[in-house]
């Protein structure tokens, strides 16, 4: 079954950097997934599409200090020079013949 | 740039029915599959349904299947979701979101709406 894995928080400092992680589910390790952006209130914002070998692209208007990496089912997150709107949810996704599937989410604080 | 406008949200007893639109512009709308997506209160993001471009393609989560309809009018560039026998399980947030430029129908989502809550209570 396919299954992404998400901590359910995180926190780092301002002008701090922070990596979050997504974890593909066992026999998907070479799944292609995408991360989205939720600030409160706020509809999703498409960030970015991982492949398993981390290259990435980013959406339109995607500041540098977002990006992509990835080693085996992982896939990283990483906000550089955090500012306090990327205070935010953090959700990864991924797909099948069929089927979308999203990551619980991760609840960012800046601190 | 790409705009989603959902719209049709609102309050409906259990067992009834509702129909979502997601007007959708600045990008050739017939070309793109589309899906829908919900949130429940303070909870995660839930994919719903899927069309393709042409509409002769549709795809549903095994929690809508048989109660929702996923349609589309290209000649207006409009999404639409039909919901009945609707349970107080579906109150939620729903997006309309825009497949992206890679893949074929299932895939990942470019760009987002903003939402159109649907509240299912007696």
């Amino acid at each position: 079954q396919l299954v992404l894995t998400q901590s359910p928080s995180a926190s780092a400092s301002l002008g701090a950097s922070v990596k979050l992680t997504c974890t593909l589910s066992s026999g998907h390790s070479s799944y292609t997934i995408a991360w989205h952006q939720q600030q409160p209130e706020k509809g999703p914002r498409y960030l970015m599409k991982l492949n398993s070998d981390g290259s990435h692209s980013k959406g339109d208007g995607i500041p540098d200090r977002f990006s992509g990496s990835s080693s085996g089912a992982e896939r990283y997150l990483t906000i550089s020079s955090l500012q306090s709107e990327d205070e935010a949810d953090y959700y990864c996704q991924t797909w099948d013949t069929g089927i979308v599937v999203f990551g619980g989410g991760t609840k960012l604080t800046v601190l | 740039e790409v705009q989603l406008l959902e719209s049709g949200g609102g309050l409906v007893q259990p067992g009834g029915s509702l129909r979502l639109s997601c007007a959708a512009s600045e990008f050739t709308f017939s070309s793109y599959a589309m899906s829908w997506v919900r949130q429940a209160p303070g909870k995660g993001l839930e994919w719903v349904s899927a069309i393709s471009g042409s509409g002769g393609n549709t795809y549903y989560a095994d929690s809508v299947k048989g109660r929702f309809t996923i349609s589309r009018d290209n000649s207006k560039n409009t999404l639409f979701l039909q919901m009945n026998s609707l349970r107080a399980e579906d109150t939620a947030v729903y997006y309309c979101a825009k497949k992206g430029p890679i893949g074929v129908i299932i895939t990942y989502f470019d760009y987002w709406g903003q939402g159109t809550l649907v509240t299912v209570s007696s």
